[in-house]
């Protein structure tokens, strides 16, 4: 079965600055998709930034990004130019392309982001 | 933009009631899910749903959980005789497709309190 694990239950950083999360994931697949999910006081699931396992080129969204390296099993998120309404618990998520893991996303533990205006 | 609704969001009830949680999915998507977050925890799979049947569900979804899509706007999670340990926020989430490149998207969640 896979595993997502998020290390850093708790992350910091200053307005305008930029930081970076990370996470890990465990599999025997090749072929599968990663996410990276929002989750606001709200606690609303938004989605951030996906990423598909056999496209080389990490994602971009804006101000967020990935660095996906797929060797390492490692998908980590970096924000540029923090803002306020960051702040959130941020989870890194896995689903594989096919059979039934493809029905469900794994999530890892999740990261809580503030920023320190 | 389209999303999924949920309903209530946030219920109270005593242990060893029947609970049913709404959602509407977005309208064009055909898959429909249910996960569970319990308070400090990560977020957990129970189910997914297409055609009107369940395509897969977790360990975690027994004989305590049901799914019934009643028409064709409402896709709802039933607990029976709830517990405790129940006490969680359920999120609904639908997809276009069934292709994992499709983008899940979730609801507000339920926050569901047994006492």
């Amino acid at each position: 079965a896979q595993t997502v694990t998020q290390s850093q239950p708790e992350m910091s950083v200053q307005e305008a600055e930029t930081v970076t999360l990370s996470c890990t994931y465990d599999t025997s697949e090749s072929d599968y998709y990663l996410f990276w999910y929002k989750q606001p006081p709200s606690r609303q699931m938004i989605l951030v930034i996906r990423q598909e396992a056999y496209k080389q080129q990490n994602a971009t969204e804006n101000r967020f990004s990935v660095n996906f390296q797929k060797a390492a099993k490692s998908f980590s998120l970096k924000i540029s130019d923090s803002q306020l309404g960051d702040a959130a618990m941020y989870f890194c998520a896995y689903r594989s392309a096919v059979g039934q893991g493809a029905q469900k996303l794994v999530f890892g533990q999740g990261t809580r982001l503030t920023i320190n205006p | 933009e389209p999303e999924v609704t949920q309903t209530p969001s946030h219920q109270v009830t005593q242990m060893g009631q029947e609970v049913i949680l709404r959602c509407v999915p977005i309208s064009n998507h055909l898959y429909f899910y249910w996960y569970r977050q319990i308070l400090g925890q990560k977020v957990e799979f129970l189910v997914s749903f297409y055609n009107n049947e369940i395509s897969e569900k977790s360990e975690i979804f027994d004989d305590q959980f049901s799914v019934e899509r009643p028409d064709g706007s409402n896709f709802t999670l039933k607990i029976r005789s709830t517990k405790l340990e129940d006490s969680a926020m359920y999120f609904c989430a639908s997809s276009e497709e069934s292709g994992s490149g499709n983008t899940i998207y979730f609801g507000e969640g339920s926050w569901l309190t047994v006492v």
